[in-house]
């Protein structure tokens, strides 16, 4: 148990569905992270928050829309995905943005269909 | 923009040695991690070593740093099968962005 806890664990959408992805800390840190695995390939980060503001987007699809609503909770709003999307989606918060110990979170595991 | 390599799998009986290996392109890289991901899990810090160390021990873990060649290995003594797992090498450098960039992961099987 890590203290970043997400839900669902598992989803399963259609191309045309709006979802969202949860993601809580307990560890009192101010900066949040998106991050989307797939199969062999490196983890590759997709957004990052600190102290609630995004500070960085890596190119991310808009069909991608994260919020932050406080620095205990970030989600991830998902609409018209595409199959190539399907993979497990982490979330890892740290004590601060110049802090380089992250605590991930189990995963989302979503399928596209 | 940084390189890390590793090897996609590795398998060892339970009891010997594994040594995980990962190499690295960018060699101002101030901090090198390991994690480690178990099924249905999201990853785990096991240890890191700063850039001006070249080991650092911790139980059965042995982190071995060669800055020249731009290597990085993960050391696990009397390897068991709760060991298997996906070993994941990442770096950062201080002053950019810190975020680490990770390498594909080696997928340890150990076997009985």
């Amino acid at each position: 148990e890590t203290g970043v806890t997400q839900t669902p664990r598992h989803l399963v959408m259609g191309m045309t569905n709006k979802k969202s992805l949860k993601c809580e800390q307990h560890l009192g840190h101010n900066a949040m992270y998106w991050y989307k695995q797939s199969a062999k390939k490196p983890l590759e980060l997709m957004f990052v928050y600190s102290l609630e503001e995004r500070v960085e987007n890596n190119s991310v699809p808009s069909r991608f829309s994260p919020e932050c609503p406080n620095s205990s909770h970030l989600f991830l709003h998902l609409h018209t995905l595409q199959p190539e999307d399907s993979a497990l989606y982490l979330c890892a918060s740290s004590q601060g943005r110049g802090s380089h110990e992250q605590y991930f979170g189990p995963g989302t595991r979503l399928t596209v269909t | 923009g940084e390189d890390v390599e590793q090897s996609l799998f590795l398998s060892v009986r339970e009891g010997d040695s594994s040594v995980i290996n990962c190499t690295y392109t960018d060699s101002s890289s101030t901090y090198l991690y390991w994690y480690k991901q178990e099924p249905g899990a999201g990853l785990q810090l096991l240890t890191y070593i700063f850039s001006n160390m070249d080991m650092k021990q911790d139980q059965r873990l042995t982190v071995l740093l060669n800055k020249k060649d731009k290597h990085l290995s993960l050391r696990i003594a009397d390897t068991q099968t709760g060991d298997s797992a996906i070993y994941f090498c990442a770096v950062l450098k201080t002053g950019g962005s810190y975020i680490p960039t990770f390498g594909r992961g080696t997928s340890l099987i150990v076997h009985p």
